[in-house]
């Protein structure tokens, strides 16, 4: 069965720093990565899409890199703002658990002015 | 860019009554799925559609039923409520296979269910 796990649970920094969120999968055969970013009581947002065959993709501020044989992806903040605090959530598309994509449990950042 | 559509944004139901969520998704997306989250939680899957066809079940109550119509658009059904069953709800779709799709998963912004 895939699980996924995210470290840490929650990240609290000031405005300006780089920071790093760590999302972590225990069966290598994915389709797919993909970050999300939730504000409370809302709807999930694409952030970055990542393809097993590919090693990293980037938006803006955002970098997200996939190691696919470690299990391990990374999604990397730059200058952060105020206006980036929400949970981040990682998501896999397993290969050998029929269509469902498999959620981590969300980082939850706080970036204070 | 259409987005995936969900109604009813909010729908407050006495426990034992039924309610229905309707979800349009991203036209020409083959796939349509339903999440659970309750507060602090992660979204639990409970089922999948592709091509109109159920193509996965998570931890969907037998209580729950689901179903995707011609159209395209899915609806929830979930029938003799309880109070476990406020949470957001959420419809996502995605177009999985095909040269040109890349499986990327877009999500509406949810049904809120209060059970009281």
């Amino acid at each position: 069965k895939q699980e996924v796990t995210q470290i840490p649970a929650a990240l609290s920094v000031p405005e300006g720093e780089n920071l790093v969120l760590n999302c972590s999968f225990t069966d290598s055969a994915i389709y797919n990565l993909q970050w999300f970013r939730q504000d409370p009581g809302k709807g999930l947002t694409s952030l970055l899409l990542i393809q097993s065959s590919q090693r990293e993709q980037t938006s803006g501020r955002l970098n997200a890199s996939l190691d696919k044989s470690s299990g391990r992806s990374t999604l990397y903040i730059a200058a952060s703002q105020p206006g980036d605090s929400a949970t981040y959530l990682c998501a896999v598309r397993p290969k050998n658990y029929g269509q469902n994509f498999v959620f981590g449990p969300g980082t939850r950042l706080s970036v204070l002015p | 860019a259409a987005g995936v559509i969900q109604s009813p944004r909010h729908l407050i139901k006495e426990k034992r009554e039924t309610a229905t969520l309707k979800c349009y998704p991203i036209p020409r997306h083959d796939t349509v799925y339903w999440y659970q989250q309750g507060p602090g939680q992660d979204p639990q899957f409970l089922i999948s559609f592709y091509e109109k066809m159920q193509s996965d079940k998570g931890s969907i109550p037998d209580r729950f039923s689901a179903q995707q119509f011609s159209d395209y658009h899915s609806e929830l059904n979930m029938s003799s409520l309880e109070l476990g069953d406020s949470a957001l709800y959420f419809c996502a779709s995605s177009s999985l296979w095909g040269a040109a799709n890349t499986g990327e998963l877009f999500f509406g912004e949810g049904s809120r269910l209060t059970v009281l």
